[in-house]
């Protein structure tokens, strides 16, 4: 089983704030992903990254892969009522059949 | 394109019963995984098929949870018989053929809904 931790577990902001979730392991991964979920729903994928030292940006999310492809952050800016939910970081590797494994999860609360 | 669809949305049985969930994929999609997700935690690999076979089910409680996908397309999930600590939402999630696409393409998952069990 390939662990992968994520800080914080819990974060509480008000709007306008930035932020930043990390998701580190020991474990070298093919690619990471990093899912949202709502109460209720499944988790929905926001973005994928499989270069080391990679950065994406999705409006006002950066995603950035580490260089040896061990760890990966998610940064909010200006955070927005609707960033509300439970973040997800999940690697796979390709040679060992494509398992996702998730993070333990940060529950992102964000106060207007 | 629809997406992964999973039934019932919601169980409450009693401990020591049974309880099936079944998933439908997306069209196309040769593999299928099962997770658990207790509440606040992030999911945990219970199963992976790739078509009707089995790829990982170190995970899978192999005394009361079993799971099979006999035509490579639908699933279902079985428990038996079923322990409180049972109480948790179960994905099933599905993805292209990691084997016969560009490597890229491999790494996307989509989820479904989820079915939310309880054990009282």
């Amino acid at each position: 089983t390939q662990l992968l931790e994520q800080s914080p577990q819990f974060l509480s902001i008000q709007e306008g704030e930035n932020l930043t979730v990390y998701c580190n392991s020991s474990s070298v991964f093919s690619s990471l992903q990093w899912y949202r979920q709502e109460p209720g729903e499944g988790p929905v994928l926001l973005v994928t990254v499989v270069t080391g030292g990679e950065v994406k940006k999705l409006k006002r999310l950066t995603f950035q892969f580490g260089d040896a492809r061990k760890d990966s952050s998610l940064h909010i800016t200006a955070a927005q009522p609707g960033d509300t939910g439970l973040y997800l970081c999940a690697g796979a590797q390709w040679d060992t059949g494509n398992q996702f494994y998730f993070g333990t999860g940060t529950s992102l609360t964000v106060i207007p | 394109e629809a997406g992964v669809a999973q039934s019932p949305r919601y169980k409450i049985i009693e401990k020591r019963q049974s309880v099936a969930f079944w998933c439908n994929p997306i069209s196309g999609h040769a593999t299928l995984y099962w997770y658990q997700q207790i509440l606040g935690q992030g999911p945990k690999l219970l199963i992976q098929f790739q078509n009707n076979g089995v790829v990982d089910d170190s995970q899978l409680p192999k005394d009361r949870f079993s799971a099979e996908r006999l035509k490579g397309v639908d699933s279902t999930l079985k428990i038996q018989p079923a322990k409180l600590e049972d109480s948790a939402v179960y994905l099933c999630a599905s993805s292209l053929d990691y084997r016969r696409t560009p490597r890229l393409l491999n790494t996307e998952a989509f989820f479904g809904q989820g079915t939310r069990l309880t054990v009282v």
